[in-house]
């Protein structure tokens, strides 16, 4: 059963575009967002994270919006550089508790030049 | 900061085979995760230690899988025997958080297990 779902799978974008990724959950227990972001060969790295208490956080070019009714969050990326180029995973745990991370299936985002 | 540690980076194994991951996470932190991360897919918890004790083992297929965390630091992950569709990236995490905290878990590169 997949706890939070992602969408889309891949994403191509211009450079100084917009790249917006979807995730949706069920478990309404959890109150954890974050958003990683993984290049070939690496570990994910976290980007940005958000807990439900707040709709929208921003770092940067990287923004997370939080909808808690819908239960869905998506992270906007301004600006899109080809050094954006990588995986993203979204990701949701219980603020409390054991806190393992439960991810979403990923999204290749590339940038183009 | 010295990130964390995973070794091998890559590890062919034929079915039927065992293999060990080794994983040292950040100095300080002292609860440990390992993920098993199929390609195309995002990683999935197989086991959280906080210490040397075992928080979350749910998802372990434990008739195949073990693993240890001995004085608290370095950790190992076994797999005996392996299955084909053991090939994955195995992730190892870590954080200084205890289980009433959620904090930022660093991830490690991965070791990269392909059965055949």
């Amino acid at each position: 059963q997949q706890q939070v779902k992602q969408s889309p799978q891949s994403l191509i974008v211009q450079k100084g575009g917009i790249s917006i990724i979807n995730c949706a959950y069920e478990n309404t227990a959890f109150d954890y967002f974050p958003w990683y972001q993984q290049f070939p060969g690496k570990g994910p790295a976290l980007l940005i994270a958000i807990r439900p208490d707040v709709s929208e956080k921003k770092e940067g070019r990287f923004t997370i919006s939080f909808n808690k009714s819908a239960k869905q969050f998506s992270l906007h990326i301004m600006d899109s550089q080809p050094g954006d180029s990588a995986t993203y995973f979204c990701a949701a745990s219980l603020y409390t508790g054991a806190n393992n991370l439960f991810f979403g299936t990923g999204t290749r985002l590339t940038v183009i030049p | 900061e010295a990130g964390v540690a995973q070794s091998p980076r890559y590890k062919i194994i034929e079915k039927r085979q065992s293999v060990a991951f080794w994983c040292n996470p950040i100095s300080g932190h002292a609860t440990l995760y390992w993920y098993q991360q199929i390609l195309g897919q995002g990683p999935k918890l197989l086991i959280q230690f906080q210490n040397n004790g075992v928080v979350d083992d749910s998802q372990l297929p434990k008739d195949r899988f073990s693993a240890e965390r001995l004085k608290g630091v370095d950790s190992t992950l076994k797999i005996q025997p392996a299955k084909l569709e053991d090939s994955a990236v195995y992730l190892c995490a870590s954080s200084s958080g205890h289980r009433f905290i959620t904090v930022e878990q660093y991830f490690g590169p991965g070791t990269r297990l392909t059965v055949t």
